[in-house]
């Protein structure tokens, strides 16, 4: 079946880095994008950002542009997210979802979610 | 960037009851590039309604959507024991953004 499957939970300290896997399996990866969404407890969703999984092309979310970098392994069928200098505020669920190849797509297919704490 | 504004905050209502989602964005959303989203505790969103008014795969015909440029609208016909969660509207062109959420509870 179509799904998307992220690592494990993580803890950092602040202003360390963290890079989530998002391995996907069950269509042709490169036919799609893939963006990233967190949640911070008991907040809403935000978008942070997609890349296409044909040719790598990224758009990232303003606040985080300088900070997060997307990439994919089409070997592997893999899309990570690394996102630098945490602060305590980047403690969140992160989600992987299937985007579209030039993005503008409805996300449907989620990963599990990936919890990331930033704690000193 | 389009901020969407969901209404109400919550809505409390009970099984078999007609639910109505609100959800207006600052700007016209462009080619109706308009989702629904629920989202139930300790899991992911689940996509719903894409182009504002088709039922993705496997959503039940209870769930529709409608509406066009800036005002658009999630009807849960008669609510079930697991439709009560957390909807979130999103606006997927080049900068995506979500909703703040609705979410709709037990009365």
């Amino acid at each position: 079946q179509v799904q998307l499957v992220q690592s494990g939970a993580e803890v950092k300290k602040p202003g360390a880095s963290v890079k989530v896997s998002c391995k996907a399996s069950g269509y042709t990866f490169t036919s799609y994008g893939i963006s990233w969404v967190r949640q911070a407890p008991g907040q809403g969703l935000e978008w942070m950002g997609w890349i296409s999984a044909y040719n790598g092309n990224t758009n990232y979310a303003q606040k985080l542009q300088g900070r997060v970098t997307m990439t994919t392994d089409t070997s592997t069928s893999t899309a990570y997210m690394e996102l630098r200098s945490l602060r305590s505020d980047d403690t969140a669920v992160y989600y992987c979802a299937r985007d579209g190849l030039f993005g503008s797509h409805a996300f449907d297919i989620w990963g599990q979610g990936t919890m990331v704490t930033v704690s000193s | 960037e389009i901020v969407l504004t969901q209404s109400p905050g919550t809505l409390s209502l009970s099984p078999g009851e007609r639910a109505t989602l609100s959800c207006r964005a600052s700007q016209s959303v462009s080619s109706s590039y308009l989702a629904w989203y629920q989202q139930k505790p300790g899991q992911a969103p689940r996509l719903l309604i894409y182009g504002a008014s088709s039922r993705a795969t496997g959503i039940p015909d209870r769930f529709s959507g409608s509406g066009s440029g800036t005002d658009f609208t999630l009807t849960i016909s008669r609510l079930e024991p697991e439709d009560f969660a957390v909807y979130y509207c999103q606006q997927y062109g080049s900068s995506p953004t979500f909703g703040q959420g609705t979410k709709v509870e037990i009365k």
